[in-house]
């Protein structure tokens, strides 16, 4: 089946300790997304790529980056883990960015900041 | 994005119908009405949208307000497997902004 894998599904990393999640996909799509779900809370944006252009959301810090080497493959970086940014990472595809197009998500990457 | 309104929960019993309001009263022409709901320890999950018309699929129906400002998901027959939070986004463009959703409870 085509899906959204994301690996590992539960990462520990140290304060301070750079840290990368990684999503792929086999579906195809040209738009991937990560959010950020921190506990109780709703998922939130923090950026896209379409292809290989990169959008950030204004208000993502500048600890988080991407990259997407491929159309299959995008990677979240976080430079310095603080407390804070323990959370649910999730990330996201989707075949364009019309307002018609679904989203398909994978399981997620729980983060764990010691 | 324009803003959307859900209760906070909601319970139903098994195998009964369950209808989830959302208010959408910002709403331009050009947004979609898409729900998503995510079950515990998972990834949101698409449901269904719309734009205008009603939409149905195998999970889901989709009423839309004749003033699209408001929607209603309903599911004809809920199951335990459906207790999730649901969330109703209003889409223009290529970005899913989330409310804070319903929390739907399935008594059995």
């Amino acid at each position: 089946d085509a899906m959204v894998i994301q690996n590992p599904r539960y990462q520990v990393t140290q304060f301070g300790k750079p840290v990368t999640l990684s999503c792929s996909q086999t579906l195809n799509h040209n738009v991937m997304y990560w959010y950020q779900q921190k506990s109780s809370q709703a998922p939130k944006l923090l950026f896209h790529y379409y292809d290989k252009d990169f959008n950030n959301e204004a208000d993502t810090p500048d600890n988080f980056q991407s990259r997407r080497p491929n159309t299959s493959f995008c990677f979240l970086d976080i430079r310095s883990p603080g407390l804070g940014d323990a959370a649910m990472y999730l990330c996201a595809t989707s075949r364009g960015q019309g307002s018609h197009n679904e989203q398909f998500f994978g399981p997620g990457t729980r983060l764990t900041v010691l | 994005d324009a803003k959307t309104t859900q209760p906070n929960s909601m319970e139903s019993n098994e195998e009964e119908p369950v209808h989830l309001p959302c208010n959408h009263s910002t709403i331009s022409g050009t947004d979609y009405i898409h729900w998503y709901r995510q079950l515990p320890s998972q990834g949101p999950e698409y449901v269904i949208h719309g734009l205008t018309s009603n939409v149905n699929n195998r999970m889901a129906s989709l009423a839309i307000a004749e003033d699209r400002k408001s929607s209603t998901l309903i599911l004809h027959r809920a199951t335990l497997r459906d207790a999730a939070v649901y969330y109703c986004i209003l889409r223009d463009g290529g970005k899913l902004i989330f409310g804070q959703g319903t929390e739907l409870s399935v008594k059995p």
